[in-house]
């Protein structure tokens, strides 16, 4: 199967920095990545479809100045918070679309904690 | 209406025991229905996926899906300590672009 590689697994910043979180399909192309938001006892919100090549399209409520999305090649998105605040901190997944290995065509990161002090 | 509902528990049951973890949804362009399994700060896994009404097994895994009432089951059989995860319902829309729509997850510990 696919393998999504997804890092840093935890990072600690102060309030007001910056943090980018990078996610890479490692086997295959992925035309499509998608960043979740999962809060304690919550489930997985999607924050924002990455398209390569193009801009990302956010979900409702979700602020696309302070989330920056890049999809810059086929194998690699990046998500940056920017100027983070604690209530950024949530553990932050990406998933990768291999729409050829339907219906098993979304591949997980493991997965960013993200703690702001 | 929520269009995905699943009861979050915590569900506690002791080895050997059969684990049904259910969900319903209101959407019915869903296409898949998918289960997830998720450990401790990790990415989902993806357990078990059909696409059509009835029963699919895999091992100790049973996934049911009742689209005239819009409810899907994963059954776990003879259920093992390393079964203790957050278990996910997913849906896929339509579309080959379409993202997953998940449930809250049930968090299942398993006691020896």
């Amino acid at each position: 199967g696919a393998v999504v590689s997804q890092h840093p697994s935890r990072v600690i910043c102060k309030s007001g920095t910056s943090v980018k979180i990078e996610c890479r399909s490692l086997d295959f192309q992925a035309t499509t990545m998608f960043w979740y938001r999962q809060f304690p006892k919550q489930s997985l919100m999607l924050m924002a479809t990455s398209n390569e090549g193009s801009k990302a399209t956010y979900e409702q409520g979700v602020e696309k100045d302070k989330f920056l999305i890049n999809h810059a090649s086929l194998t690699l998105s990046t998500l940056t918070v920017t100027s983070a605040h604690p209530e950024d901190s949530s553990f932050y997944i990406c998933s990768a679309r291999f729409p050829h290995m339907d219906p098993q065509g979304y591949t997980f990161g493991s997965g960013t904690r993200l703690t702001v002090v | 209406q929520k269009e995905v509902e699943q009861d979050p528990g915590p569900l506690s049951v002791p080895e050997g025991a059969i684990v049904s973890l259910n969900c319903t949804y209101s959407n019915s362009a869903f296409q898949y229905f998918m289960w997830y399994r998720q450990y401790s700060r990790k990415g989902p896994e993806l357990l078990m996926y059909t696409y059509s009404s009835g029963n699919k097994e895999d091992g100790r895994f049973t996934a049911q899906v009742d689209k005239s009432s819009k409810y899907i089951s994963l059954f776990i059989r003879d259920s093992q300590p390393s079964d203790s995860a957050t278990y996910l319902c997913a849906f896929q829309r339509g579309g080959s672009q379409g993202n997953l729509i998940f449930g809250k997850g049930t968090k299942l510990s398993v006691k020896p």
